[in-house]
């Protein structure tokens, strides 16, 4: 079955300092994967999406993500944090075929000033 | 363009009970599917709604229902509410099911049950 696992529940970075947010997933195939950010009483905003192609990927905010088959990973960066992106992100995971995505339980990021 | 939209923001019910969720799509989507977002975890696929027609669902039981009406909005009903049912529920539209579609989210309701 397929699953997404985010080590870290909490994560806190001084602002200005680079991030690095840990996706694991769990699939046969060629996953379509997702990062998606969440503010406090907002919904889930689009980061990045893979789905083929170029294993580093663009995103919004200044994030990038590169997708590493052999170690089943997609792995979220930015070089430099803002304190506004304190705030929690989830990866996701969706399959070939299929119309749900499946999430992993999220890393909480705080900033310090 | 109107993003997705929910109502309400929040809500308060007693075990037992029955809740309606509303969603409105995007305009453009004819796709909505529904997550359950309990508190600390990812959220949860409950179901998929397609040009009015239920498109999958994920491991909830029958007293999760849904509809989608003619708009392309969405109704969640959950009845015989119990105590874990607590819990964020997110509306996602897209403009079409297939998995290369972004779903756009809303901003959810606040489900308490006591």
């Amino acid at each position: 079955a397929q699953s997404v696992t985010q080590p870290d529940i909490h994560i806190t970075v001084s602002e200005g300092a680079s991030l690095e947010l840990r996706c694991n997933y769990s699939y046969g195939a060629t996953p379509y994967l997702f990062w998606y950010v969440q503010s406090p009483g907002q919904g889930l905003q689009l980061l990045l999406k893979y789905f083929s192609g170029d294993t580093l990927v663009q995103g919004i905010k200044g994030f990038e993500a590169e997708f590493k088959r052999s170690q089943s990973s997609f792995n979220l960066r930015k070089p430099s944090v803002h304190w506004s992106d304190a705030a929690e992100y989830f990866c996701a995971v969706g399959t070939s075929g299929t119309y749900k995505y499946i999430f992993g339980t999220g890393t909480r990021l705080k900033v310090l000033a | 363009e109107t993003g997705v939209t929910q109502s309400p923001t929040h809500l308060i019910k007693t075990r037992g009970q029955q809740v309606t969720l509303r969603c409105s799509s995007q305009s453009g989507h004819n796709t909505v599917s529904w997550y359950q977002q309990a508190l600390g975890q990812g959220p949860q696929f409950i179901f998929q709604y397609y040009r009015e027609e239920e498109n999958g669902r994920g491991n909830f039981p029958p007293r999760f229902s849904g509809l989608q009406f003619p708009n392309y909005s969405s109704e969640l009903n959950v009845n015989a509410l119990e105590l874990d049912d607590s819990a964020l529920y997110l509306c996602a539209s897209s403009p079409g099911p297939s998995e290369y579609n972004e779903q756009f989210f809303g901003p959810g309701t606040r489900l308490t049950v006591l």
